[in-house]
C-alpha cells in the first residue's frame, strides 16, 4: 500500500461546477500539506500549502486537511476550462524534507 | 524573474547510449531538486543538493545515474547507459532557504528506444 492514495481519475465535470478532489494517507506524522496543479507537459506548480489541520482558502480554491481522518481535500469552486489540470498532493513529516506524493488526478472542466 | 531553465525539453535516445540533463534553479535558490515522474505518477526525488553539496542522493541509481553542481547553481544529471526502463520526465525543482515551496522546471521528457 502506498504512502499517498489519490484517484487518478479522469473527473470530468461541466464548467462552474464545485470540483472535490481528495487523498488518504497512512502516515500519522506527516505535517505539511501541499496541493500541486500540472498542466500537461509542465512541471508542476504549487497551489495551496497547509500546516497541520484545518482549512486555508485562496481565491476559488479550499484546501482542507483533516489528520483524525488522514484525509486531505482540495475544493475549486466556480470552476472553468483553464482548471483542466493534473492535481497532485504532496505531504511532509516535520523533521523529513522529503515530500511524498500522490499519483495525481486529471481533472477536465468541460465549457 | 525566470523560473527554472531545463535543457533539453525532448531527448529521443537508443538504449545504451549516454544522455545529459541540464538545469539552471531560480537565481538565489540554494536548494535544487532532481526528480522523476513517470505517466501518471507523482514525481520521486532523485537527488538533492544544499547549494554544492548532494545532501540526499540515497535513491539515485549511482550504477548508471550521476549528478553534480559544482558551483551550487546549475546542475547536470547524466545517465550512462540508458535503459528503456529510465524513459520518463526528469524534474528539476528549486526553492530558497527555509522556503517550503518548490518550484518546477518545465522537465526533460526521455525516451529511449
Amino acid at each position: 500500500q502506498k504512502e499517498v492514495e489519490q484517484d487518478p481519475g479522469p473527473l470530468s465535470v461541466p464548467e462552474g461546477a464545485i470540483v472535490s478532489l481528495n487523498c488518504t494517507y497512512s502516515n500519522s506524522a506527516f505535517q505539511y500539506f501541499m496541493w500541486y496543479r500540472q498542466y500537461s507537459r509542465k512541471g508542476p506548480e504549487l497551489l495551496m500549502y497547509t500546516y497541520s489541520s484545518g482549512n486555508k482558502e485562496d481565491g476559488r480554491f479550499t484546501a482542507q486537511v483533516d489528520k483524525s481522518s488522514k484525509y486531505i481535500s482540495l475544493f475549486i469552486r466556480d470552476s472553468q476550462p483553464s482548471d483542466s489540470a493534473t492535481y497532485l498532493c504532496a505531504m511532509r513529516q516535520d523533521s523529513n524534507y522529503q515530500l511524498i506524493w500522490g499519483a495525481g488526478t486529471k481533472l477536465i472542466i468541460k465549457p | 524573474e525566470a523560473g527554472v531553465v531545463q535543457s533539453p525539453r525532448y531527448k529521443i535516445i537508443e538504449k545504451k547510449q549516454p544522455v545529459a540533463f541540464w538545469c539552471n534553479p531560480i537565481s538565489g535558490h540554494n536548494t535544487l531538486y532532481w526528480y522523476l515522474q513517470n505517466l501518471g505518477q507523482g514525481p520521486e526525488l532523485l537527488i538533492r543538493y544544499e547549494n554544492e553539496e548532494a545532501v540526499d542522493d540515497s535513491q539515485l541509481p549511482k550504477d548508471r545515474f550521476s549528478a553534480e553542481r559544482l558551483k551550487g547553481v546549475d546542475s547536470t544529471l547524466k545517465i550512462q547507459p540508458a535503459e528503456l526502463g529510465d524513459s520518463a520526465v526528469y524534474l528539476c525543482a528549486s526553492s530558497g532557504t527555509g522556503q517550503e515551496t518548490q518550484y518546477f522546471g518545465p522537465g526533460t521528457r526521455l525516451l529511449v528506444l
